[in-house]
């Protein structure tokens, strides 16, 4: 199965601040990653498919990029209600598998 | 609104069974394919099993098989998880998700998430 790799594990940020998240796929799963948000005791969110693609109702400030074995996403100014986890997804390979997800935090 | 919610999460013994269920509402439930996905705070997210929107075909990952059956009454718009045999490495919150297509395509990400239901397995 693919291995999803993310980091850090945990990024500590000031609002307003960018921030970068990666993931690290074992092998190629071509532009089939998405990108999700979780916050405590909510459903995930989707931000990102395709790589790249926001879903609807995500702002600009979320961008994804990469393809084959090397993804980020950025977030360009964070906001308050920015902190949360976020995971990354691929779907280029079954199984479906999931990275160990990056929590961002207030520094 | 355009939601999923689940139910049927408790504590029950190793070795014991239980039936999970996700009730979506605001779509065509029918047109599209669902999920089961599972957290645990040591193993992160983990995809357990897959139902096409017509409920013909399903997958499963190679923990479950055998143990675990997804299904479908799309009269209801209802998901269900039947989970036997459990055991403590099934323990979860383990949350129903939807696909942006019926299961013809090969864009298996999830546009749309229920808030979970915990699944404890101990004695």
């Amino acid at each position: 199965e693919v291995v999803l790799t993310q980091s850090p594990a945990t990024l500590s940020v000031s609002p307003g601040e960018r921030a970068t998240l990666s993931c690290r796929a074992s092998q190629s799963v071509a532009s089939n990653l998405a990108w999700y948000q979780q916050k405590p005791g909510q459903a995930p969110r989707l931000l990102i498919s395709r790589s790249s693609t926001r879903a609807t109702g995500v702002p600009a400030r979320f961008s994804g990029s990469g393809s084959g074995t090397e993804f980020t996403l950025t977030i360009s100014s964070l906001q308050s209600g920015d902190f949360a986890v976020y995971y990354c997804q691929q779907y280029g390979n079954w199984p479906l598998t999931f990275g160990g997800g990056t929590k961002v935090e207030i520094k | 609104e355009v939601q999923l919610v689940e139910s049927g999460g408790n504590l029950v013994q190793p070795g014991g069974s239980l039936r999970l269920s996700c009730a979506a509402s605001g779509f065509t439930y029918t047109n599209y394919a669902m999920t089961w996905v599972r957290l645990t705070p040591g193993k992160g997210l983990k995809w357990v099993s897959s139902i096409s929107g017509s409920g013909e075909r399903a997958f499963y990952t190679d923990s479950v098989q055998g143990r675990f059956t997804i299904s479908r009454d799309n009269s209801r718009n209802t998901l269900y998880l039947q989970m036997n045999s459990l055991t403590a490495d099934d323990t979860a919150v383990y949350y129903c998700a939807k696909h942006p297509h019926d299961g013809d395509s090969h864009f298996w990400y999830f546009d749309l998430w229920g808030r979970g239901t915990l699944v404890a397995v101990s004695s």
